[in-house]
């Protein structure tokens, strides 16, 4: 099966920048797609293909894809930027999340 | 505007089957560049696929519960069924519902662009 590895927990002040990464094995290949859920809330697409971003998202989310590394990275971090953090890629017509990054705004 | 939402009982016992219904509004079942999937996710865990229905009939689901899923739908009544039998403790969770779009022509891509607000099920005797 494969395996998308985040971090635990990041935490960033807020008008800095909080960068979240996303490893797989040769995920740079595969098309990334990010998603925050707020507590109590359903999760809600944030960036897709890598990089594109659903209208109504900020320009201050982006992300990145090359090797064996995503990465979202979060602009002018923003108290309600405080959530968690999926990463999801598809795998063989399966879907597969990441284990979560929680973002804390300090 | 789209919107899904999941239904079904809150409270299953142990080794019973439980059943969730997605009734979806704001777009087709029939829709070719669209699908339909299950997602769980356990109390503080993380987010699991579970399974997915396109309109061309294609089903997958997740290897670790293929034997207990069934995923249909009723094109009609605009609404995704899943289903799981033999229920555990540790089936416990809030089960989501989300529309999977199909972007791009030459390479396609999906992601899941609308999500239900979920339903939380808890297992026990």
């Amino acid at each position: 099966s494969y395996v998308l590895t985040q971090p635990p927990s990041v935490s960033v002040a807020p008008g800095q920048t909080a960068r979240i990464t996303c490893g797989g094995n040769n995920i740079g290949s595969k098309s990334v797609h990010w998603y925050q859920q707020t507590p109590g809330q359903a999760p809600l697409l944030v960036v897709y293909d890598d990089g594109d971003r659903p209208s109504g998202i900020p320009e201050r989310f982006s992300g990145s894809n090359s090797g064996n590394t995503a990465t979202l990275t979060i602009s002018r971090v923003e108290a309600g930027d405080e959530a968690d953090y999926y990463c999801q890629v598809w795998h063989s017509s399966s879907a597969v999340f990441g284990t979560g990054t929680k973002v804390t705004v300090l | 505007q789209v919107t899904l939402k999941e239904s079904g009982p809150v409270l299953v016992k142990p080794t019973e089957t439980l059943t969730l219904t997605c009734t979806v509004s704001g777009f087709s079942l029939s829709n070719t560049r669209m699908g339909v999937s299950w997602i769980r996710q356990p109390p503080g865990k993380a987010l699991e696929w579970l399974a997915h229905i396109f309109s061309n009939d294609e089903e997958s689901y997740t290897t670790s519960l293929k034997s207990r899923l069934t995923i249909s739908e009723d094109t009609s009544k605009s609404q995704v069924v899943l289903t799981i039998t033999n229920m555990d403790p540790v089936d416990t969770a809030t089960y989501y519902c989300a529309r999977i779009a199909i972007f791009g022509v030459i390479i396609p891509y999906k992601f899941f662009d609308v999500w239900g607000q979920g339903t939380m099920v808890t297992v026990s005797s």
